[in-house]
């Protein structure tokens, strides 16, 4: 099992630019979730999705939109980079216990000048 | 929103110390887990804790969920260079995790 794996690993974009993060996962879990990573701030939610179909706000939203394919994967969309999204993004999953026990893939390091 | 303490925020190690930090906060949560950060990496779960009072071991690490549900702490014994990383406290508030700041573990030199 590959666990949670995301595209790219780094990324570099102009202001005003728009990409697409991804995540995939086979474990078949059903709850998956966006995160990104500031110095000296922990980890800070964006969007989950409970479950395939759904999406719910994080913590920290705005400037961003999610896409719940499937069971598998889950996309982040930046639709106009500003260089506040400058940040590492992880994407994580997890089971039957829900929000318990999420399991990270190796994060997207998205720099935005 | 909810909101974790964590600390210490860095702390200095010594191969073969003992290490302790823990997490603090004023909501109560259900669960509590501790992950570990290396560099360029994403968070690893160490320990899951979901009892009030409970403590779980994994190896050198020993974790205890408070008994007022608003705390928890992380003991590693005896530590050893790749103990070095990121220390994450996190709580369970719904079905969504709240992340503490972390502490950053450092081997003195």
């Amino acid at each position: 099992n590959a666990g949670v794996t995301q595209t790219p690993k780094f990324q570099v974009l102009k202001t005003g630019q728009s990409m697409t993060l991804q995540c995939a996962q086979d474990m078949n879990h059903n709850s998956m979730y966006w995160y990104r990573q500031d110095p000296g701030m922990g980890l800070r939610l964006i969007y989950y999705s409970a479950s395939e179909g759904t999406t719910d706000k994080g913590e920290v939203p705005n400037g961003y939109n999610v896409s719940r394919l499937n069971k598998r994967e889950f996309s982040l969309r930046l639709e106009s980079a500003a260089p506040s999204q400058t940040s590492v993004y992880f994407c994580a999953s997890s089971g039957e216990r829900g929000g318990n026990e999420q399991f990270f893939g190796p994060g997207t390091r998205l720099t935005v000048l | 929103g909810q909101q974790l303490n964590q600390s210490p925020q860095s702390m200095f190690i010594q191969e073969g110390e003992d290490v302790s930090m823990n997490c603090t906060s004023s909501s109560i949560f259900n669960t509590w887990l501790w992950y570990k950060q290396d560099p360029g990496e994403g968070p690893v779960l160490l320990i899951a804790l979901y009892k009030a009072g409970e403590l779980t071991s994994n190896g050198r690490l020993t974790a205890q969920f408070g008994i007022t549900r608003k705390d928890s702490f992380l003991n590693i014994s005896a530590s050893i260079p790749s103990d070095v990383g990121i220390y994450f406290c996190a709580g369970l508030y719904g079905n969504k995790l709240v992340f503490g700041a972390g502490t950053i573990l450092r081997v003195k030199s």
